[in-house]
């Protein structure tokens, strides 16, 4: 069984600092990375993907992988409350296309 | 920008109806799935689909469900014989390459009676 862990939280975090979110994956063969972003009630929607070792920026956002350590994290810096929302961690499996996820970790951004 | 649709946003029916629920992908992906969330729960793959037949499905996805594309641009799920268990948030996804992005609809909300 492809498993992806996550801490379900909640993690809250004052306005303005860095959030640092964590996940680790089963499957040592995964080829594809991603981080969505899911408001309550809604579809998850795409932050990050990443797909190579290191580190991936986009704005205040940034992936980072490990593929030996098999963990992917996103940190958002300057965090808003509008950031408040849960973070789903994806990951694609060996030898399939589909996205296995994590339970999500809710951040709560505090004015 | 494109995005996937889906409809209907919310589905009420009884247990042992059919329902079918559509999504109309990303005009030029080939890719699709569908995924559901039960709620509180993490989502779920159901099934993939390329060039008009499945390429893999979950044990979730037994003879009471099945997938069609029966144009050019929809995409539906069919389940043939609802349960209490099958209230969930149903999301369709496309993607334009094997392993790219993959963006989701707004959802389906399923309630079972």
């Amino acid at each position: 069984q492809k498993e992806v862990e996550q801490n379900s939280g909640p993690l809250s975090v004052p306005e303005g600092a860095i959030a640092s979110l964590n996940c680790t994956y089963s499957d040592r063969g995964s080829q594809s990375f991603f981080w969505y972003r899911q408001y309550s009630g809604k579809s998850p929607e795409l932050i990050m993907s990443i797909y190579s070792n290191g580190d991936k920026e986009d704005g205040r956002f940034t992936a980072q992988l490990n593929k030996a350590s098999q963990y992917v994290s996103l940190l958002i810096r300057d965090s808003q409350p509008s950031d408040s929302a849960t973070y789903l961690c994806a990951v694609t499996p060996g030898g399939s296309e589909k996205l296995v996820f994590g339970k999500g970790t809710k951040l709560t951004v505090n004015p | 920008e494109p995005e996937v649709t889906q409809t209907p946003s919310h589905q009420v029916t009884q247990m042992g109806q059919e329902v079918i629920l559509r999504c109309v992908p990303i005009s030029n992906h080939l890719y699709f799935y569908w995924y559901r969330q039960i709620l509180g729960q993490k989502v779920e793959f159901l099934v993939s689909f390329y060039n008009n037949e499945i390429s893999e499905k979950s044990e979730i996805f037994d003879d009471q469900f099945s997938v069609e594309r029966p144009d050019g641009s929809n995409f539906t799920l069919k389940i043939r014989s609802t349960k209490l268990e099958d209230s969930a948030m149903y999301f369709c996804a496309s993607t334009g390459t094997s392993l790219g992005t993959q963006y989701f609809g707004p959802g389906t909300r399923l309630l079972v009676l």
